[in-house]
């Protein structure tokens, strides 16, 4: 069973522009969450899909925004980059809505996207 | 407020020796409580995952403990090895009003030496 495929790996873009990272879930899973890891931060929640619906969203601005498609597959977008928008960026699947937080059932990460903005 | 506090905020051990990690928790009403492990530049890793009604969970050469009451955990280590340095993180989840959301530590740095 094919894990959890985050893509691309690495990314560099410059100050205001746009960017879009991809995550593809472990099949038959419907919910997918993001979510950026910094040094100082730590592991910080960006929003989840479920059954293409945003179920969950934290405390980022309105230039963070996902989509989920028919297929699982979901897309976070991040407009007018700024530098401090740096980090890896982790997406998690899971077979139940909440992060399996409910239901107690396991939550797999991807790989992450490292994004560095300069 | 729900929080996660990991502690120590990194440790460097000795190749072959145990050690024990702690994470104390404030997120209420509790669900359940991980251990992931995350190499540098990885995802993380599940190790266990515990509900409020375990004490204690092992995967191999991990042992996790839980006590719901004083909202602690430990996670202990046996018999150390060099691929163990990574960092632990300790994610706690929520249900009813915090359903659905994952409380993250900002865990413990582990580094073991030959």
């Amino acid at each position: 069973k094919a894990g959890v495929t985050q893509t691309p790996r690495y990314l560099i873009k410059t100050r205001g522009q746009q960017v879009t990272l991809s995550c593809s879930p472990i099949s038959g899973h419907r919910s997918v969450s993001w979510y950026q890891q910094t040094p100082g931060q730590g592991l910080q929640f960006l929003f989840e899909y479920f059954s293409e619906t945003q179920r969950n969203k934290g405390n980022f601005p309105g230039r963070f925004s996902g989509r989920q498609f028919s297929n699982s597959r979901s897309e976070m977008n991040v407009s007018t980059l700024e530098l401090g928008d740096s980090a890896l960026y982790l997406c998690a699947s899971s077979s139940t809505p909440g992060q399996g937080a409910g239901m107690n059932t396991e939550a797999f990460f991807g790989q992450g996207t490292r994004l560095t903005v300069v | 407020k729900n929080q996660v506090e990991q502690s120590p905020q990194s440790l460097i051990i000795l190749e072959g020796k145990n050690c024990t990690l702690q994470c104390n928790y404030t997120v209420s009403p509790f669900s359940n409580l991980r251990w992931y492990k995350q190499d540098t530049g990885r995802g993380p890793v599940s190790l266990t995952i515990m509900t409020f009604s375990e004490n204690t969970k092992s995967n191999g050469r991990y042992t996790a403990t839980l006590d719901a009451d004083t909202k602690q955990s430990s996670l202990h280590i046996t018999a150390s090895q060099l691929s163990d340095s990574a960092s632990y993180i300790c994610v706690v989840s929520g249900r009813g009003s915090t359903l659905g959301r994952l409380y993250f530590g900002r865990g413990t740095q582990l580094t073991v030496w030959p």
